[in-house]
């Protein structure tokens, strides 16, 4: 069964900082990997997706890195903000026989502080 | 920019009564999804559909059962309610990765949730 781990649980830093959200999982047999974030009492909303034969993925101040033989995954936020404060998700799709079946991880809450 | 509709947005059940989950999308997608989201376990997909028509159990589809009579809407429905049932609701919808065939698929879009307690 795919398990997938988010390590910190909770992360705080000063603003302006550049940061780094780790996610593994237990099968390397994956199709894509996804990043979400999470707004309190919200919907999740995908910041990134990487299929399973790229390497890493930009958006804006976002960069998200794929390792699938070792079952790793970085998510890299640059010169945080406080309006980065959210729970990051990450979710690989395990899938088979059509849809998106995704594995999620419980999360990295992170608070970008003055 | 509708995207995902969820109703509704917050419920108080009983025990052993019933309910029904609605989700409406209007970005026309083959793919839509149930998840459910508890502390400290991430989200469990309950139900999923892959078009108007189908549906498929996901990873924690007992005593829940859902409908795709349209393609834009799929609902889901708790026959008796119980406290276990207790958490909070997500619908999504996606497409296939155009061009990659019905096995991958593109970014996920969630509905912003329906906070559901049984008492």
């Amino acid at each position: 069964k795919q398990e997938v781990t988010q390590i910190p649980a909770a992360l705080s830093v000063p603003e302006g900082e550049n940061l780094v959200l780790n996610c593994s999982f237990t099968d390397s047999a994956i199709y894509n990997l996804q990043w979400f974030r999470q707004d309190p009492g919200k919907g999740l909303t995908s910041l990134l997706l990487i299929q399973s034969s790229q390497r890493e993925q930009t958006s804006g101040r976002l960069n998200a890195s794929l390792d699938k033989s070792s079952g790793r995954s970085t998510l890299y936020i640059a010169a945080s903000q406080p309006g980065d404060s959210a729970t990051y998700l990450c979710a690989v799709n395990i899938l088979t026989g059509g849809g998106n079946k995704l594995t999620f991880g419980t999360g990295t809450q992170l608070k970008v502080e003055l | 920019n509708a995207g995902v509709t969820q109703t509704p947005k917050f419920r108080v059940l009983k025990t052993g009564q019933s309910m029904t989950l609605l989700c409406a999308q209007d970005m026309n997608h083959e793919y839509m999804y149930w998840y459910r989201q508890d502390p400290g376990m991430g989200l469990r997909l309950i139900h999923y559909s892959v078009g108007e028509g189908t549906t498929a159990k996901g990873e924690v589809p007992d005593g829940y059962n859902v409908s795709r009579l349209k393609k834009q809407n799929f609902l889901l429905g708790l026959e008796s309610a119980a406290p276990s049932q207790t958490s909070v609701y997500f619908c999504a919808s996606s497409s296939p990765l155009k061009g990659f065939g019905p096995a991958t698929n593109e970014k996920l879009f969630f509905g912003s949730g329906t906070q559901l307690s049984v008492l």
